[in-house]
């Protein structure tokens, strides 16, 4: 089977680091995104990582370790525009196209 | 600037009435998806598609159906509509077999009375 798992809400302060989890177990598995979305908006990627470790973007980061089916997306000096929702998604293994999406965490930032 | 739109963005329909979104895109993508995102369920897969004459089912593909006659469109229809099938739909394309970013359209509201 395939589950995603992130937290529902967090809430954090401006200026502050946030990590947002996500867990994964899926039958196969080719790469890990990470989407922004904030509310009535359509979702824009951030990240994508296929090898374990950390990807660096700016302010955002992102880290993958495939043998602990485990992710998490990073926001440092955080901003009141990235309250948002941040959505995990698994790339499913070459001949599919069924990514399959977490419900998704919805970010706070607060003055 | 290439670009990948949607049309409703918004659409009340009665039960049992047939629904077209439409999605139209101008990255020259080859694969185009439909999703629908509802509160607790995150983005489902509605149907796919990775070329013209090509279609495929998601896991929620009940009561919707697509056809790909050229590159650039997807439309998505409700052949009768259903009060379950409120929702927010969301299309999108990638460049790549499922290693590709998805670029999102902005999204069709649809309410089913």
């Amino acid at each position: 089977g395939q589950n995603i798992d992130q937290p529902t809400e967090m809430t954090a302060t401006e200026g502050a680091i946030v990590q947002i989890n996500c867990t994964y177990q899926t039958s196969g598995f080719n790469g890990l995104f990470w989407y922004q979305q904030h509310a009535g908006e359509a979702p824009t990627f951030l990240s994508y990582n296929v090898l374990d470790g950390l990807e660096e973007k700016g302010r955002f980061s992102s880290f993958l370790s495939r043998s602990k089916g485990y992710s998490y997306l990073l926001l440092k000096e955080l901003q009141m525009k990235d309250s948002a929702s941040y959505l995990c998604a698994v790339s499913p293994p070459s001949g599919t196209y069924k990514y399959i999406f977490g419900t998704g965490t919805r970010l706070k930032v607060l003055a | 600037d290439a670009e990948i739109t949607q049309s409703p963005r918004h659409k009340i329909t009665e039960t049992g009435r047939q629904v077209t979104l439409a999605c139209h895109q101008t990255w020259n993508h080859n694969n185009m998806f439909w999703y629908r995102q509802d509160l607790g369920h995150g983005l489902r897969l509605i149907h796919y598609s990775y070329g013209v004459q090509d279609t495929n089912k998601g896991e929620v593909s009940d009561g919707y159906s697509v056809s790909r006659s050229n590159t650039e469109d997807l439309p998505l229809t409700l052949e009768s509509a259903a009060s379950s099938q409120t929702s927010v739909y969301f299309c999108a394309s990638s460049k790549r077999q499922n290693t590709g970013e998805l670029f999102f359209g902005e999204g069709s509201r649809l309410t089913v009375l």
